[in-house]
């Protein structure tokens, strides 16, 4: 399996509260993304990032920003959360651009 | 923006039966990701088809690729209980950087 953690596994907040969720691989892949998974949707790209202090948005960005201080760490950061950020959210990692992504294990948030 | 279809969204169907599921994309693109999931679980890769034509098989699972169609099949051979997951189909756009593209998701359910 590859090396990527999710931290925390579950969380469960209010609104208004700013959230932190991280990722971190032991793989040393460049690539990096988040998504978050709801029914319906499938899995939509909130940001991803092709490097240190490289980032990009994505399908469903706005109210999300991410972090890359590091090649084995990303972090996505809900600034004010609202009840419709309630989701699964996975992050993944690639090595080359054609390769296939490796999900980590996701991350369950309500916010109520 | 990329689009990726897929059909059935539901799919019963009965041990040692076969099925195709399909999955429809909107623009050029000449690589395509298969992934399965379980109930609660992250996602696996089982299939990366890189050209047109390519064709992967997999146990009881075999993907191919039409590019000129912008087409992919996971076809299913003689269905096991196992096999009862979600699966999805995912696109890379040529304008969209290194961003996937997922389709919603094909649940399937294997009856004994």
């Amino acid at each position: 399996d590859a090396g990527i953690t999710q931290s925390p596994r579950h969380k469960v907040t209010e609104t208004g509260t700013p959230v932190t969720l991280r990722c971190h691989q032991t793989e040393n892949h460049r690539y990096m993304y988040w998504y978050r998974q709801d029914p319906g949707h499938g899995l939509r790209l909130i940001h991803y990032s092709y490097g240190v202090k490289d980032t990009d948005k994505g399908e469903v960005s706005d109210g999300y920003s991410v972090s890359r201080s590091k090649t084995e760490d990303f972090l996505l950061t809900l600034e004010s959360a609202t009840s419709s950020q309630t989701s699964v959210y996975f992050c993944a990692i690639r090595e080359t651009p054609r390769a296939e992504q490796f999900f980590g294990p996701g991350t369950r948030l309500t916010v109520l | 923006e990329l689009k990726v279809e897929q059909n059935p969204l539901f799919l019963s169907m009965q041990e040692g039966k076969n099925y195709t599921i399909y999955c429809n994309y909107s623009t050029t693109s000449d690589r395509l990701y298969w992934y399965r999931q379980d109930p609660g679980k992250s996602l696996e890769s089982l299939f990366v088809l890189l050209s047109n034509g390519a064709v992967k098989q997999e146990g009881r699972l075999m993907a191919s690729l039409d590019t000129k169609a912008r087409l992919s099949t996971l076809h299913i051979t003689a269905a096991v209980h196992d096999l009862s997951a979600t699966y999805f189909c995912a696109v890379d756009g040529w304008d969209t950087g290194n961003q996937f593209y997922f389709g919603t998701g094909t649940s399937l359910t294997v009856i004994p």
